[in-house]
């Protein structure tokens, strides 16, 4: 039980479907992030929401397309998206204050055939 | 720019014997944490370990602690008694917060094998 929960934990799509995936904190925090985890690449930071409001966007492709409705709700939505894009894809939230870690989900790996 | 550099892509330890696992960073920040993560097989992050920029005693937690050298940039990890369930991916990774700028950056990490 991490606090943080990811939905699908497995997702298999083609190219031109349109998915989205889920990430829930029961934890309080005021920050959001999504990273995404290939393999023998370092964990890339993706997007980073502060009470709602999108605070970085680390030159993410448009076909990932992030949504925070709420401190505790984050989705991020896909289309048309690439074979290299599969990858494991994290959820973490946090307070925002540098001493404090993240708490991450347990990912949804993203396959695209 | 933020970098953290993980030199050892594989460690291989007995089990019961200590291990310790490079971490060195870079950044102009005068503010900023430390973490370790660990990354079992199925995939999710659990946090280990933090050291602040400011703190003077090196941090401990059970059967990890960190061997933080401010003047060299290094933030080291030493497991103490291994356990083959210690056998996973290690993350070091830096969080700052300037004005507000938020940033992270992780190491490509190393993979820890205990043996029996």
């Amino acid at each position: 039980e991490t606090g943080v929960t990811q939905t699908p934990r497995h997702l298999v799509m083609g190219m031109t479907n349109k998915k989205s995936l889920k990430c829930e904190q029961h934890l309080g925090h005021n920050a959001m992030y999504w990273y995404k985890q290939s393999a023998k690449k370092p964990l890339e930071l993706m997007f980073v929401y502060n009470f709602k409001e999108q605070t970085e966007n680390n030159s993410v492709p448009s076909r990932f397309s992030p949504e925070c409705p709420n401190s505790s709700h984050l989705f991020l939505h896909l289309h048309t998206l690439q074979p290299e894009d599969s990858a494991l894809y994290l959820c973490a939230s946090s307070p925002r204050v540098f001493n404090q870690p993240q708490h991450f989900g347990d990912g949804t790996r993203l396959s695209i055939l | 720019a933020q970098k953290i550099t993980q030199t050892q892509p594989g460690m291989f330890v007995q089990e019961k014997e200590a291990v310790t696992l490079d971490c060195t960073y870079d950044t102009s920040d005068q503010s900023y944490g430390l973490f370790w993560y660990k990354q079992p097989s199925s995939g999710e992050m659990i946090f280990l370990i933090y050291q602040g920029s400011y703190d003077e005693q090196n941090a401990t937690e059970g059967r990890y602690s960190l061997n933080f050298q401010k003047a060299r940039k290094s933030a080291n990890l030493v497991i103490s008694a291994s356990q083959l369930g210690d056998s996973a991916m290690y993350f070091c990774a830096m969080r700052a917060l300037q004005g507000g700028s938020e940033k992270l950056v992780f190491g490509k990490g190393t993979k820890l094998t205990v043996n029996p």
